[in-house]
């Protein structure tokens, strides 16, 4: 089961765009990356997920290197409502059994 | 960094029997622990809230007394899904809360049910 390492927190500012990496090193062959938003007191609400390249939806984008071995979780022009705590997740195929859940990253959006 | 475990990680029951999940908080206290379940390709949902001392609180749709949960003390919570039946199959994840920090929750590796 692959580990994920993410920067335990970042501030920025309304309407820029913001990028958050995780580092999976153990990635493996079958591994899904995929990302979770959490508000306080809330459960994780799924964001992305992705295998390689790119993945693009209505809330961000997922950039995955060819090695796979990190991803960036991109999030365009935020608002203060996108302050959270965000998961980085590597799981077993495409069906997001036996994860490895960290820390996350505690996003905080400033006026 | 907090660690939370479940046990077991993996239960295969006979359809009508009842299975008891643990949901530990090993070197922290957690007032709140949630209880999550989560299907095929599908991200997490969220079935109870779980205060220690009092009633769990169960999100719409999750039958209380299918699923009962117990946080009896601040390291433990427990998830008794009774009456087991094969579409309750799933990938059952708890978190802890830190005490006074909303933001902090700590996830367990998940146990995943197979109900025969």
């Amino acid at each position: 089961l692959a580990k994920t390492t993410q920067p335990i927190s970042m501030d920025s500012y309304e309407g820029q765009e913001v990028n958050i990496t995780c580092s999976h090193n153990n990635i493996a062959t079958n591994d899904y990356i995929t990302w979770y938003q959490q508000f306080p007191s809330q459960g994780p609400r799924f964001i992305i997920q992705g295998y390689k390249t790119k993945v693009t939806n209505e809330v961000a984008s997922l950039f995955i290197p060819a090695d796979r071995k990190s991803s960036t979780l991109s999030l365009p022009r935020v608002s203060l409502s996108d302050t959270a705590v965000y998961y980085c997740l590597v799981g077993e195929g495409d069906s997001n059994y036996q994860l490895i859940w960290g820390a996350g990253t505690k996003l905080i959006i400033k006026p | 960094g907090a660690v939370v475990s479940q046990h077991p990680s993996r239960v295969i029951c006979k359809s009508g029997t009842s299975v008891k999940i643990e949901c530990r908080s090993l070197d922290f206290q957690a007032t709140t622990m949630f209880w999550y379940r989560q299907f095929p390709k599908q991200s997490l949902m969220l079935m109870a809230t779980s205060n220690e001392g009092s009633k769990a609180t169960y999100e719409q749709g999750v039958e209380k007394d299918k699923f009962l949960i117990n946080h009896a003390s601040l390291t433990l919570s427990t998830l008794t899904v009774t009456s087991a039946h094969p579409e309750d199959s799933s990938f059952y994840i708890c978190s802890a809360q830190l005490q006074g920090d909303s933001y902090e929750q700590y996830f367990g590796p998940g146990t995943r049910l197979t109900v025969t």
